[in-house]
């Protein structure tokens, strides 16, 4: 156990819905990282957030926001949905911004109909 | 990101040691390398991190060439629970991961 805790496990919605994927990292930690990992691809970065505020952007869609609150949990949110965004969603958490390993959660499994 | 090379793929008997080697030769003197692997479909696990000197910690060994260009992940005694693809990462600056296609090891009995 990592300690990361993402809630949903798994996810099933129809294309052109909204979803909300949320994340609790490890007690202590600033940090806050959003991966995608398609069927079979690699594991994308999405976004980082560092005690509030956004560190840095990978390679998010403009449908595709998140935000980290001042409780340090995470929310993804993913909108106009489809069927490509089917994937599973990592969180992972550390203490600092940089120079520190990450603990991941064990994933939302979306899938979009 | 130091941009890494690492062979797809690779088998390891088990209980013998599996060596996972992986180039960074652009790497620049404040660059950790960090390792990790995914075992199917779960999330990344951390498994041992390095600037130049060797490190050894429950998981693994990490050896770190003196020039700091490659590394090699050493897994003493491979079981079967190991068999996943293993990421060699050098972040650089904010600590936005970015994984590549890793090394797939496979440990056969």
């Amino acid at each position: 156990d990592s300690g990361v805790t993402q809630t949903p496990k798994h996810l099933i919605t129809a294309t052109g819905q909204r979803v909300t994927l949320r994340c609790s990292p490890r007690s202590g930690d600033l940090s806050v990282y959003w991966y995608q990992q398609s069927l079979d691809q690699g594991l994308q970065f999405l976004i980082q957030y560092y005690n509030g505020e956004e560190r840095a952007k990978g390679n998010i869609l403009e449908r595709f926001s998140a935000q980290q609150f001042p409780d340090l949990h995470s929310e993804l949110n993913l909108s106009s949905l489809e069927l490509g965004d089917s994937a599973l969603y990592f969180c992972a958490s550390s203490p600092q911004d940089r120079n520190t390993e990450a603990f991941f959660g064990q994933g939302t499994r979306l899938t979009v109909v | 990101d130091a941009k890494t090379t690492q062979p797809p793929s690779m088998d390891c008997a088990e209980g013998r040691a599996a060596n996972l080697p992986c180039n960074h030769s652009t790497i620049s003197g404040n660059e950790y390398v960090y390792w990790y692997r995914q075992i199917h479909s779960q999330g990344p696990q951390y498994i041992i991190h390095g600037l130049k000197n060797n490190e050894t910690n429950e998981m693994a060994s990490l050896i770190i060439t003196e020039d700091r260009k490659s590394s090699t992940l050493i897994l003493p005694h491979a079981t079967l629970r190991d068999t996943a693809v293993y990421y060699c990462i050098a972040p650089t600056g904010a600590n936005n991961l970015f994984f590549g296609t890793g090394t797939r090891l496979t440990v056969i009995p």
